[in-house]
C-alpha cells in the first residue's frame, strides 16, 4: 500500500536559518509525491510535487524538495526560514489505483525571530 | 484562476437539522473531492467525483450525502449529524491523472450541537 511518514511532529528553527521538514514514502511502482502547507483555519495550499526527472524540485514561496530514491525520502527544504513560514506541513503520495492522495500525519513548523 | 470556493465559511447545526455545503471551481477540473479534517490532523478523504460520477466513497455514513450537479459544482448534504462530525470540511479539485495536484478550498467549519 502507498504511504508516507513524517517522523517529526514539530520542527523549530530560527528565522534566517535553513529548514528541513522530513518525509519518507513507501510505494509500489513510481512515486508521485506532493507537499502542502496549511495556515490556521485555512485550506491546504500546494507547494510542489515530484513526478519524474530532476531530483531537486523547486516550488512556491522559495521552498524546494529533494527526492532520494535510495532512501525513499522527499524532504522539504528552504535555505532561509521566515516567521511567516510557520504553519502545518503535509507530505502526500498519490495512490496508483483510484484518484486518491494519502497524507502524512503532518509536521508543525515554528520559525522564531 | 486557481481558486476553489466554499460556502458557508462557518455552520452551526443541531442534530436534527438538514443543511448543505457548497463547493465551486472554474478551472475545468473533472475530479472533485470532499475531505473531513480534525484539528492538526491530516485531511481524511470522504468522496471522489470523476466526470460528475461518484468514483470513491470511503465508507462514509449515510448522514453525509454528496451531489455533483455539474462539472463545476459539488455539494455535501448533511442530515442527522452527530457532535463528533464537527470538523473542517474541505473541498478540492484536480485534473484527472496521477501527476496532477489537488487545489483546496478554504473549508467550512462545521459545529454540530
Amino acid at each position: 500500500a502507498q504511504s508516507v511518514a513524517q517522523p517529526e511532529d514539530q520542527v523549530n528553527v530560527a528565522e534566517g536559518n535553513p529548514l528541513t521538514v522530513k518525509c519518507t514514502y513507501s510505494v509500489s511502482g513510481n512515486p508521485y509525491l506532493f507537499w502542502y502547507v496549511q495556515y490556521p483555519n485555512r485550506g491546504l495550499q500546494f507547494l510542489l510535487k515530484y513526478i519524474t526527472g530532476d531530483n531537486l524540485v523547486k516550488g512556491s514561496y522559495g521552498f524546494e524538495a529533494e527526492f532520494n530514491k535510495s532512501q525513499t525520502s522527499f524532504h522539504l527544504k528552504k535555505p532561509s526560514a521566515l516567521v511567516s513560514d510557520s504553519a502545518l506541513y503535509f507530505c502526500a503520495v498519490r495512490v496508483v489505483y483510484g484518484n486518491k492522495l494519502v497524507f502524512g500525519a503532518g509536521t508543525i513548523l515554528r520559525v522564531k525571530s | 484562476d486557481t481558486e476553489v470556493t466554499q460556502t458557508p465559511k462557518h455552520l452551526v447545526m443541531g442534530m436534527t437539522n438538514k443543511k448543505s455545503l457548497k463547493c465551486e471551481q472554474h478551472m475545468g477540473h473533472r475530479a472533485m473531492y470532499w475531505y473531513k479534517q480534525k484539528a492538526k490532523k491530516p485531511p481524511e478523504l470522504m468522496f471522489v467525483y470523476s466526470y460528475e460520477k461518484l468514483s470513491i466513497n470511503e465508507s462514509v455514513p449515510s448522514r453525509f450525502s454528496p451531489e455533483c450537479p455539474n462539472s463545476s459544482l459539488l455539494n455535501l448534504h448533511l442530515h442527522a449529524l452527530q457532535p463528533e462530525d464537527s470538523a473542517l470540511y474541505l473541498c478540492a479539485s484536480s485534473q484527472t491523472g496521477l501527476s496532477y495536484e489537488q487545489y483546496f478550498g478554504p473549508g467550512t467549519r462545521l459545529t454540530v450541537t
